[in-house]
């Protein structure tokens, strides 16, 4: 079974430009996640998609950040203007069941390399 | 506000011997808990879980043990190989496995 994609692995930019991040999750899984994990940190929750809708996007900068996931599969992360502070490892996760109840074993999330991204 | 914290950052065992990985949180909610690994380059994998209603769970060399009144749990890996050596997060969720909250991350070395 072919594991969570993602894309680039590694992206370097200036500040002020904008960059987007691409994430194909384990074929079947319902629920996308997107994380931020600063160096030194654990990965920080970002967003959550149940196919293509929106569960939890409370910790995502929206002055700066944006994600979709049109058709349910794929999603994209984008940063417009990047700040030094965005540099991070972008990492997608996705898991199986969605979002209403349904046994926790059954909702392990599988994560991606992640995106690295340094913002000069 | 951090509220799941992993204090040690890196921890230094012999092969063969047992690593024991620390880790506390605040949040009285929190209902279950997983250690994920992570190796450089990759990202996190899970390793194991543990429910509320559980003070222990086992899964062959590792074992997770859970003690709610002191709002801690610990990973036991016993005997240590060098292919542990790695990242572990702890992590902690108030909504089965979903919206999770890491700890920092603790790296365990296992030396021959």
């Amino acid at each position: 079974e072919a594991g969570v994609a993602q894309s680039p692995r590694y992206k370097i930019i200036e500040k002020r430009q904008s960059v987007a991040f691409w994430c194909n999750p384990i074929s079947g899984h319902a629920t996308l996640y997107w994380y931020q994990q600063i160096l030194g940190q654990g990965p920080k929750l970002l967003i959550q998609f149940q196919n293509n809708g929106v569960v939890d996007d409370s910790q995502l900068p929206k002055d700066r950040f944006s994600a979709e996931r049109l058709k349910g599969v794929d999603s994209t992360l984008k940063i417009q203007p990047a700040k030094l502070e965005d540099s991070a490892v972008y990492l997608c996760a996705s898991s199986l069941v969605p979002t209403s109840g349904g046994d926790p074993d059954q909702e392990t999330q599988y994560f991606g390399p992640g995106t690295r991204l340094l913002v000069l | 506000d951090q509220q799941v914290k992993q204090n040690s950052p890196s921890l230094s065992v012999q092969e063969g011997r047992i690593s024991i990985l620390n880790c506390d949180y605040t949040n009285s909610m929190f209902d279950y808990f997983l250690w994920y690994k992570k190796y450089p380059a990759e990202g996190p994998t899970f390793l194991i879980s543990i429910s509320s209603i559980k003070d222990k769970n086992e899964d062959g060399r590792f074992t997770v043990f859970l003690n709610k009144s002191a709002k801690h749990l610990s990973l036991h890996i016993v005997p240590s190989q060098p292919g542990d050596s790695a990242v572990y997060f702890c992590a902690a969720s108030s909504q089965g496995a979903q919206k999770l909250v890491f700890g920092q991350g603790t790296r365990l070395t296992i030396n021959p």
